[in-house]
């Protein structure tokens, strides 16, 4: 069983620019996850998607960042603009539902320059 | 605020020594608990989890834990490290009204040397 997978692994762009990236979910998992850890500090919280439904997005910095889940598979974060603090790697997670345990993604490492 | 602390950002342990990584939460109702292990390049691997029942919760690869609702701490032990067992390792926790984020510690990155 494949696990969930992030794309791209690394992203380097300058500040003002666009990203987008992508996590593709366990297979029947409703519950997609995005965290984020900046450098040196603890991975933080995003926002989960149950389904297509976006069921706490708390955690989310600001409007510059925008997540979407259509079709309730795939997810994508598109940051724009870029700044500078928004760098490190985003972690995505999956879990089926009434799960207690997280499946984490390899991450996408993310540097704006 | 609801918090999760790991004492040590760097440990390091000779082989065949023991392993001790501290968390301790800040909560007064108890959480559900995870130790997250992450090797070079990979993602995030749930080592064990505490959820109800027995305290002393057994993971892979020789680790263990211990929930201690009086000290609010879940302590994650190894009797004899090996090398392989060089990564970072986190600390999360599950707390009550929180839906179901996870919210985590700084990490722990554990050296083994000869």
């Amino acid at each position: 069983e494949a696990g969930v997978t992030q794309f791209p692994s690394h992203s380097v762009i300058e500040k003002g620019q666009t990203v987008t990236l992508r996590c593709d979910p366990i297979s029947g998992h409703d519950n997609l996850y995005w965290y984020r850890r900046v450098m040196g500090k603890e991975i933080k919280f995003l926002l989960h998607f149950v389904k297509e439904s976006k069921q706490d997005e708390s955690g989310m910095p600001n409007n510059r960042f925008l997540a979407e889940r259509t079709g309730g598979t795939y997810s994508t974060l598109k940051v724009q603009p870029a700044e500078l603090e928004d760098s490190g790697v985003y972690f995505c997670a999956s879990s089926p539902t009434g799960g207690l345990e997280q499946f984490f993604g390899p991450g996408t490492r993310l540097t704006v320059l | 605020a609801q918090s999760v602390t790991q004492l040590g950002s760097h440990v390091s342990v000779s082989e065949g020594a023991l392993v001790l990584l501290r968390c301790n939460y800040s909560s007064s109702v108890p959480p559900y608990l995870f130790w997250y292990v992450q090797y070079p390049n990979q993602g995030l691997q749930l080592l064990l989890k505490y959820t109800t029942g027995a305290t002393l919760v057994k993971g892979i690869n020789g680790f263990e834990a211990e929930f201690k609702k009086s000290e609010t701490s879940f302590h994650l032990t190894k009797p004899s490290a090996h090398m392989s067992d060089a990564a970072e390792y986190f600390c999360a926790v599950r707390f009550t009204g929180t839906a179901s984020k996870l919210t985590f510690g700084t990490g722990t990155r554990l050296q083994v040397t000869l």
